[in-house]
């Protein structure tokens, strides 16, 4: 079946640094990939998606690029902010309108 | 504005007690889900509608129930038979549940507590 796999947090960054939180995927077919992330006490707000190989998904300075041939879909951010501190999910959803799958989220903390 | 609402923000209940939570969407979406998430975990789906009047179940159905008798509307029930509900619950909508391609957008959640 289709899984997805994050990288383990908490991640703790110092602001302006460089993001990468990696995630690959094993799904049949072409699924659509997403990030969501989720702010303490709230519900998932959609980050970015993509949904054909090679594609690229971005919003707020985050990107992430789907890559067929590694099944992977890392996010990106050149410089985050104290502000981007939350929880990233990544999830892929197969095609034929199958479910989201979601990993066990990356936490970020980014202090000042 | 547009949105998903669900109600309570927090909800407390007894052992034994059955509770349901509210779930609407002006969206004019046609599909509708239910997700549980525990502390530090992901979120699973517990249930989920393309259409009214029609529903699944998804991984973790058991001690649950729902009903789709309008567009708008999913609520959820959180039956005696669920042996551990004390968890998050957050509902989504999404245009059309069967395009892989089809965003699904979520509500704030419910925190439900078992006392």
């Amino acid at each position: 079946g289709n899984s997805v796999t994050q990288m383990e947090g908490p991640v703790t960054l110092s602001e302006e640094a460089f993001l990468t939180i990696n995630c690959t995927y094993t799904a049949t077919g072409y699924p659509s990939l997403f990030w969501y992330v989720q702010y303490p006490g709230e519900g998932l707000q959609l980050l970015l998606k993509a949904t054909k190989a090679d594609d690229k998904g971005s919003n707020k300075g985050f990107e992430a690029t789907y890559r067929k041939e590694t099944t992977s879909f890392h996010l990106e951010k050149g410089s985050v902010q104290v502000s981007d501190s939350a929880v990233y999910f990544c999830a892929p959803r197969g095609n034929q309108g199958g479910k989201l799958i979601f990993g066990q989220g990356t936490e970020l903390s980014v202090k000042p | 504005d547009g949105g998903i609402t669900q109600s309570p923000k927090y909800l407390f209940r007894k052992e034994g007690q059955n509770v349901t939570l509210s779930c609407e969407q002006n969206l004019n979406h046609d599909a509708m889900y239910w997700y549980r998430q525990d502390p530090g975990q992901g979120l699973r789906l517990i249930y989920y509608s393309q259409i009214v009047n029609d529903f699944q179940k998804g991984d973790i159905a058991e001690g649950y129930s729902v009903s789709r008798e309008k567009k708008e509307s999913f609520p959820l029930t959180v039956t005696s038979a669920q042996k551990n509900p004390t968890a998050f619950y957050l509902c989504a909508s999404s245009k059309q549940g069967k395009v892989s391609t089809d965003t699904q957008y979520f509500g704030p959640g419910t925190r439900l507590t078992v006392l």
